[in-house]
């Protein structure tokens, strides 16, 4: 069935710091590749998100790649701030959206 | 902003209760969905449904029921509570998706424990 694994289960850094989390997913028809980040107590909220005619997206200091080749797809995270520490999820879409396991973010100042 | 409710944040309930957790959704949206969350599995997809009086099962439906009958509104039904449905549940709406993009809206969250 689809399934989207991804990468690491806890990611620490130092303020300032870039951080990545990867991501992968088997249904090579998905063509929508959303990224929430849920804070502490609260649900999941989309941050950025990439369809898969376009290779790259930015906003500010967050960033998607994907390379629909090796299905694989990844969020940026430049000069990270205390406030960027939450749980992120990757998803992807084809009929419904499939999210990944997520992501532990802890930035140390 | 669209703001989904649910109606509890905490719930204790012991096994074989029928328990009920209530959502709403401010923004006319047609679409709703129920997912638990449990570390290291990510969300998981309960049940959803694309109009008032539908619903669809998704991937972890057993155990579970759940009634639309205001669009506005999606309840997740636990029949007779087990220990291993002790999870938190997210509540999630959204719109009829355009050209395969789907922004899905998440409530807080009910964290529910069975004793």
């Amino acid at each position: 069935g689809e399934n989207v694994e991804q990468h690491p289960s806890t990611l620490s850094v130092q303020e300032g710091d870039s951080a990545v989390i990867k991501c992968t997913y088997s249904d090579s028809a998905s063509n929508y590749f959303p990224w929430y980040k849920q804070e502490l107590g609260k649900g999941p909220q989309l941050i950025i998100d990439i369809r898969s005619n376009v290779g790259e997206k930015k906003d500010q200091r967050i960033a998607v790649t994907l390379n629909k080749t090796a299905k694989h797809f990844s969020l940026h995270i430049t000069e990270t701030q205390p406030e960027d520490s939450a749980v992120y999820f990757c998803a992807a879409r084809y009929n419904k959206l499939i999210f990944g396991a997520g992501t532990r973010l802890a930035v140390h100042p | 902003d669209v703001k989904v409710t649910q109606s509890s944040r905490y719930l204790v309930k012991r096994t074989g209760e029928k328990v009920f957790l209530e959502c709403v959704q401010d923004m006319d949206h047609e679409n709703m969905f129920w997912y638990r969350q449990d570390p290291g599995l990510g969300l998981r997809l309960i049940y959803f449904s694309y109009d008032v009086k539908m619903k669809e099962k998704g991937d972890i439906p057993e155990g579970y029921s759940v009634s639309r009958e205001k669009k506005e509104r999606f309840s997740l039904i636990l029949e007779s509570a087990s220990t291993n449905q002790t999870s938190m549940y997210l509540c999630a709406s959204s719109l009829v998706p355009s050209g395969g993009e789907e922004t899905q809206y998440f409530g807080p969250g009910t964290r529910l424990l069975v004793l």
